[in-house]
């Protein structure tokens, strides 16, 4: 089984419409992040969460709202979804023993009409 | 603030051959971790390599490889006996080691096509 799942893998809503993609993780981590994946821009980071009570704004988090529900989930919301939200969107964990890195979830394709 | 940069939007390499992605990138740290990351056509990110600022040993993970140039601020990546399956988007992307940091930051990716 994956280490990093999200839901759902794709998404079509409607401008104004409320939607939450979630993430889980097995892996143990304390950290999880969203990013958003925009064809040429690469990954930007919506937010960012070193443990359940720890949440933080990445440079990209206006239209966003997050939620740690536990130290394995980690759910992203679009309060009012508008097209430019259309995007890739990733959530990723890392653990701090030192090695730093980030692994990923397989992404979630949405579009906003 | 520091930066990534990818400056080779898409480059293509035969099977079996060998092929380079550039990453350049901008820091007055001198502790940070660089990594590269492959984005097949299925989305997910998978990680290819890791590098320690502070170890002037290249890492190597089998055909992967990086040529670390820390006072050139360059961490290219080496791909040997090009496959089929290396077909994929490449992304750089550099953290700090500093206490506290959160951040990555990721270039904008290459786009690497291999030709049977």
């Amino acid at each position: 089984d994956a280490d990093v799942t999200q839901t759902p893998r794709n998404r079509i809503t409607k401008t104004g419409k409320r939607i939450m993609l979630e993430c889980s993780q097995t892996k143990g981590h304390d950290r999880m992040y969203w990013y958003r994946q925009d064809p040429g821009l690469g990954l930007r980071l919506i937010y960012y969460s070193f443990d359940v009570k720890d949440i933080n704004k990445g440079e990209i988090s206006d239209g966003y709202s997050v939620s740690r529900q536990a130290q394995a989930k980690f759910s992203l919301s679009l309060e009012s979804a508008i097209p430019n939200q259309t995007a890739l969107y990733f959530c990723a964990t890392s653990d701090f023993t030192g090695r730093e890195t980030q692994y990923f979830g397989p992404g979630t394709r949405l579009l906003v009409l | 603030a520091q930066t990534v940069t990818q400056s080779q939007p898409e480059m293509s390499v035969q099977e079996a051959e060998t092929v380079t992605l550039s990453c350049t990138y901008d820091t007055s740290e001198s502790d940070y971790y660089l990594f590269w990351y492959k984005q097949p056509p299925s989305r997910q990110m998978i990680l290819v390599i890791r590098q320690e600022a502070y170890k002037q040993q290249n890492a190597t993970e089998n055909r992967f490889s990086v040529n670390f140039q820390k006072a050139a601020k360059s961490f290219s990546l080496k791909i040997s006996d090009s496959q089929l399956g290396d077909a994929a988007m490449y992304f750089c992307a550099y953290r700090s080691a500093a206490s506290g940091t959160y951040k990555y930051i990721f270039g904008t990716g290459t786009r690497l096509k291999v030709l049977a």
